[in-house]
């Protein structure tokens, strides 16, 4: 079975300072990956997605998140944060179902500080 | 263009009350899922319709969900004999196709259950 394990339940960084998120895969087939992003109160956006193309993937607001097949690994980096980027993030697997049934990890609460 | 909705965007029940929650999917997208999210379980899938079609139902916790899609368009998901263990979010997603990889889900800003 498709799983993703989020490492940090919260992360704290200051404006300026780069964020990174991490995220930890198991799929017995090449997965699809994505980060969503979901703001107090408000709808689950998507940032970006990782469908075998370029393991480099870049997503909105200068989010970007690298897949590493030999780590297993599908980390959310940012140069620089932006009180706006306080949010929580979720890491997601699409299990091999038939269809685009969505696996969502636990999340990650950002905290951006002045 | 508009994004999916859903209504109501907070219900207050009594336990053992019937409740009906409501997803208008985007316009011309054939799949449409539901999720819930819940302070013990995160975020976990419940069902998906292509077309009018659930051909999956295994994700609903019990007897007592069940969900209906009419018209390719809006979907309905009625819980039953609510319980307390039912409050949490029920998210709603769409997408233009269904079952390829590449395919973006784009989620409504959901409705919250709480029973009292």
């Amino acid at each position: 079975a498709q799983s993703v394990t989020q490492l940090d339940s919260h992360v704290s960084v200051s404006e300026g300072t780069p964020v990174l998120l991490r995220c930890n895969y198991s799929s017995s087939y090449s997965p699809s990956l994505f980060w969503y992003v979901q703001h107090p109160n408000k709808g689950l956006q998507l940032l970006l997605k990782y469908t075998s193309a370029a393991t480099l993937v870049k997503g909105i607001n200068g989010f970007e998140a690298e897949f590493k097949k030999s780590e297993t690994s599908f980390h959310l980096t940012k140069p620089s944060a932006h009180m706006s980027d306080a949010a929580e993030y979720f890491c997601v697997v699409s299990a091999n179902t038939g269809f685009q049934k969505l696996v969502f990890g636990t999340g990650t609460r950002l905290l951006v500080s002045p | 263009g508009a994004g999916v909705s859903q209504s109501p965007s907070n219900k207050v029940t009594e336990k053992g009350k019937d409740v009906e929650l409501r997803c208008d999917p985007i316009s011309g997208h054939t799949a449409l899922y539901w999720y819930r999210q819940s302070l013990g379980q995160g975020l976990e899938f419940l069902i998906y319709f292509q077309g009018n079609s659930a051909p999956d139902k295994s994700g609903l916790p019990s007897d007592r969900f069940s969900a209906e899609r009419t018209g390719g368009s809006v979907s309905t998901l009625t819980i039953q004999r609510t319980q307390q263990e039912d409050s949490a979010v029920y998210l709603c997603a769409s997408s233009l196709k269904l079952a390829t990889s590449t395919d973006t889900q784009y989620f409504g800003p959901g409705t919250r259950l709480t029973v009292l």
